[in-house]
């Protein structure tokens, strides 16, 4: 069974530019969540996409956002990009929003450079 | 737990002893807790979890306590191997969903 696919690995952009980065969770698994990965600030909570609908949303400004696909893989989107926005973005899938059965599961991130 | 900044808390342990690596958590409310492990360049890949009806949960060679009185969880990792080497990240979150709170984590070295 293949695992969560983040896409690109690495990127490179210049302030002021958006950019999209893409998961493909776990097959059959629905719930995709986003988290911000900074030496300053450590893992943080983005949001979570279920359904094709945001159940959660971390404490980070209305530049970053997402979405969800009916086959739930999930895009998030920076916009105006900042230096301080450079990190590793992961992405986690579970097979239903809630821990009555299993983990979350990883992929293994994209490494954001804000130049 | 929150982030510290740059510089993690340390550990280095011997290669074969126990190593415990600990973690304070902020909300009361928090149902659910789970260890994750990080190695250089990969995603957290998932230990061991626990829920808070409970206070100790083992697996493979891991334990996990939990002390709610005093908002503290513990993993601990029996015969440390070469191979644990890696961030050891607490996370905190509701049952109900997938927002989890992480802690600014516990680099693990084993020396052989």
């Amino acid at each position: 069974k293949a695992g969560v696919t983040q896409t690109p690995r690495y990127l490179i952009k210049t302030r002021g530019q958006q950019v999209t980065l893409s998961c493909s969770p776990i097959s059959g698994h629905r719930s995709v969540s986003w988290y911000q990965q900074t030496p300053g600030q450590g893992l943080q909570f983005l949001f979570e996409y279920f359904s094709e609908t945001q159940r959660n949303k971390g404490n980070f400004p209305g530049r970053f956002s997402g979405r969800q696909f009916s086959n739930s893989r999930s895009e998030m989107n920076v916009s105006t990009l900042e230096l301080g926005d450079s990190a590793l973005y992961l992405c986690a899938s579970s097979p239903i929003p809630d821990r009555s059965s299993t983990e979350a599961f990883f992929g293994q991130g994209t490494r954001l450079t804000v130049v | 737990g929150e982030s510290v900044g740059l510089h993690l808390p340390t550990l280095s342990v011997q290669e074969g002893d126990n190593s415990i690596i600990n973690c304070a958590y902020s909300n009361s409310a928090s149902d659910y807790f789970i260890w994750y492990k990080q190695e250089s360049g990969k995603g957290p890949q998932f230990i061991i979890d626990i829920r808070s009806n409970m206070d100790k949960r083992q697996g493979q060679r891991v334990t996990v306590l939990l002390n709610k009185t005093v908002k503290h969880l513990s993993l601990q990792i029996a015969a440390t191997q070469p191979g644990d080497s890696a961030v050891y990240f607490c996370a905190e979150t509701p049952y109900n969903n997938n927002d989890m709170r992480f802690g600014a984590g516990t680099r693990l070295t084993v020396k052989p």
